[in-house]
């Protein structure tokens, strides 16, 4: 019930093009939802994050569509540039004693020149 | 203002070792989260710290072990290596209850 499902696992886009990467949850209780760009050798560095009693975010090229209802959420990424390869992760935040980051499994995004 | 940093970079071990990873906060974060992440895997939630008290834990046994100074900065104690401890371990700062910023990390290989 504390998993995140991410999809896909891979994306190729063309240059120019819209990357979109979805993910999933089950547990409600989770209040904090961000997306981390990842760099090979390099530490989760945080894009863009929504809370659940909004339904879309946009901070330049970058978009989070949230459906509460559905349980999804979803990264846009407009005019896909090669910078932007990289492994994201979507994460779901809960309280537990601790807030807890529950990552979802990656999607490995390469931007084709 | 200073990020996430964690020392060292690289670190091979082997089996039965044990091995200590450091972490200072970011400036003015006084919680400090632990993970692991797997080749190919996100990261997992190991232990926070917050005001020198581990304050959650997630599924990892108690042969990882943490302390948080009083400058905010942590360790993480792996005692008893195993291979399958062979990960990227990074290290999240922050203030109670708002985002988490993630150090590079610390890439351990467990021979």
């Amino acid at each position: 019930q504390q998993q995140v499902k991410q999809s896909p696992q891979s994306l190729i886009v063309q240059k120019g093009g819209i990357s979109i990467i979805n993910c999933a949850y089950e547990n409600t209780a989770f209040d904090y939802f961000p997306w981390y760009q990842q760099f090979p050798g390099k530490g989760p560095a945080l894009l863009i994050a929504i809370r659940p009693d909004v339904s879309e975010k946009k901070e330049g090229r970058f978009t989070i569509s949230f459906n509460k209802s559905a349980k999804q959420f979803s990264l846009h990424i407009m005019d896909s540039q090669p910078g932007d390869s990289a492994t994201y992760f979507c994460a779901a935040s809960i309280h537990q004693g601790a807030q807890k980051l529950v990552f979802g499994q990656g999607t490995r995004l390469t931007i084709n020149p | 203002e200073t990020g996430v940093t964690q020392s060292p970079t690289h670190l091979i071990k082997t089996r039965g070792q044990q091995v200590t990873l450091r972490c200072s906060s970011q400036s003015g974060h006084n919680t400090v989260s632990w993970y692991q992440q797997a080749l190919g895997q996100g990261p997992q939630f190991i232990f926070q710290y917050y005001r020198e008290e581990e304050n959650g834990r997630g599924n990892f046994p108690p042969r990882f072990s943490g302390l948080q100074f009083p400058n905010y900065s942590s360790e993480l104690n792996v005692n008893a290596l195993e291979l399958d401890d062979s990960a990227l371990y990074l290290c999240a700062s922050a203030l109670p209850g708002e985002t988490q910023y993630f150090g590079p990390g610390t890439r351990l290989l467990v021979l």
